[in-house]
């Protein structure tokens, strides 16, 4: 089992609260991700890092943002959470590894804004 | 586009039994192909990852295959198990140069006893 964790698991919020959704590894993995994923749907790239102070967008436009402080931190901010921001939030690491390179998933954050 | 499709969207099978699932791509250029299995509820987790070279890679009961000049990939899994039930993801990276991973929307599949 991957050692990376997401906190909180669940969490249900009114419209207009900033929240930060926490994700940590202890595997010292330089490059992290976070995903975005609707039920019984495809994965899709929010944000993602190549080590320390290094943030880039992915494919997919998000009104959340995130940061790279530390190596095992990449926690991800959403200043004014909307309905529309429901969705699960699936946090990723792995080091590089040429094309065998393998990322592992942390539990992931249930989102509910209401 | 790069797109991956994967077929069947869902699938029952009875335990014991084996099945195939299989993924399509038009992903340009090609670096390499992944499995995931995801549980309901958790983060997706490696199964196998093949680049072009690579025709087959087992995993346990799991044996993942490539025919990069068709672009498809099929997963078998072999004596299912009730714990065999999961969604499983194809994912496919663009060996573009800058990050890249597209993900098809998975099959879920159930194993009944």
């Amino acid at each position: 089992e991957a050692d990376i964790y997401q906190t909180p698991r669940y969490l249900v919020i009114g419209t207009g609260k900033k929240i930060t959704l926490e994700c940590s590894q202890t595997m010292g993995h330089d490059k992290m991700y976070w995903y975005q994923q609707d039920p019984g749907m495809e994965l899709h790239l929010i944000h993602y890092s190549y080590g320390v102070n290094s943030t880039e967008k992915g494919d997919l436009s998000s009104e959340s943002t995130v940061s790279r402080i530390r190596t095992e931190h990449f926690p991800l901010t959403l200043e004014s959470a909307r309905p529309s921001h429901t969705s699960q939030y699936l946090c990723a690491s792995s080091e590089y590894g040429g094309s065998q390179e393998t990322q592992y998933f942390g539990p992931g954050t249930r989102l509910l804004v209401l | 586009k790069n797109q991956v499709e994967q077929s069947p969207q869902s699938l029952i099978i009875l335990e014991g039994k084996n099945c195939t699932l299989q993924c399509n791509y038009t992903v340009s250029p090609f670096s390499n192909l992944r499995w995931y299995k995801q549980d309901t509820g958790r983060g997706p987790v490696s199964l196998t990852i093949m680049t072009f070279s690579e025709n087959t890679k087992s995993n346990g009961r799991y044996t993942a295959t490539l025919d990069a000049d068709t672009k498809q990939s099929s997963l078998h899994i072999t004596a299912s198990q009730l714990s065999d039930s999961a969604s499983y993801i194809c994912v496919v990276e663009s060996g573009a140069g800058s990050y890249q991973l597209t993900f098809g929307k998975g099959t879920k599949l159930s194993v009944i006893p």
